[in-house]
């Protein structure tokens, strides 16, 4: 059982170029998240997704942009990268909101941005 | 504004227990989870607490007290493989998780 994959696991850019980070879930979850992890601070959620087709943004939506055509992948992009960008992103999935369940989380990809 | 308190870092020793504190002031709740992250690796989900009292689960139990904004994370008979980093997170009237920035355990033998 995968659960969570997240492709690339590591990447490095440069200022301005552009990528697309995956995440696929197997557990036909309904709800998909990306967040971002930085040193001292909490996880920060960036874009996230209540269904296939559908995507809201979340704290910290600026310089991304996500796609939510099927529903077990959820892609994040990155226009124009920028060194703050440099974080490690995490892609989490849960089952559902009504009735609370924990978020899965994916190993990350780790993004350096020169 | 929402903000979630965590220590930065606790040190323990094998075999004894230690209490993870986290404080939460959120517009709204629905519940708060812990989870456990190893360096450079995913987070995992301990526990969720929705009401007050204590939740036991093997080694690991979560409290909760709403009134307070307060909440602790207590693991007995610790193990070197304990060492982590556990995150506190809050479930907000919005349904979205905040996370505090996690409390890194260190075990010593």
């Amino acid at each position: 059982n995968a659960g969570v994959t997240q492709t690339p696991k590591f990447r490095v850019l440069k200022t301005g170029q552009s990528m697309t980070l995956l995440c696929a879930q197997d557990m036909n979850h309904e709800y998909m998240y990306w967040y971002r992890q930085d040193p001292g601070m909490g996880l920060r959620l960036i874009h996230y997704s209540v269904g296939e087709g559908t995507t809201a943004k979340g704290e910290v939506p600026d310089g991304y942009n996500v796609s939510r055509l099927k529903k077990q992948n959820f892609l994040l992009g990155l226009e124009s990268a920028a060194p703050s960008q440099t974080s490690v992103y995490f892609c989490a999935s849960s089952s559902g909101q009504g009735e609370v369940q924990p978020q899965h989380f994916g190993d990350g990809t780790r993004l350096s941005i020169l | 504004g929402q903000n979630i308190d965590q220590p930065t870092e606790m040190t323990a020793t094998e075999g004894a227990i230690v209490q993870i504190n986290c404080t939460y002031q959120t517009s709204g709740f629905n519940g708060l989870f812990w989870y456990q992250q190893h360096a450079g690796e995913a987070p995992t989900f301990l526990s969720y607490n929705v009401l007050d009292g204590l939740e036991e689960k093997g080694r690991f139990s979560s409290f909760l007290s709403r009134s307070k904004g307060y909440s602790y994370l207590l693991l007995k008979e610790l193990q070197m493989k304990d060492s982590a980093s556990y995150l506190c997170a809050v479930l907000g009237s919005n349904y979205q998780l905040i996370w505090g920035a996690g409390t890194k355990l260190i075990i010593k033998p």
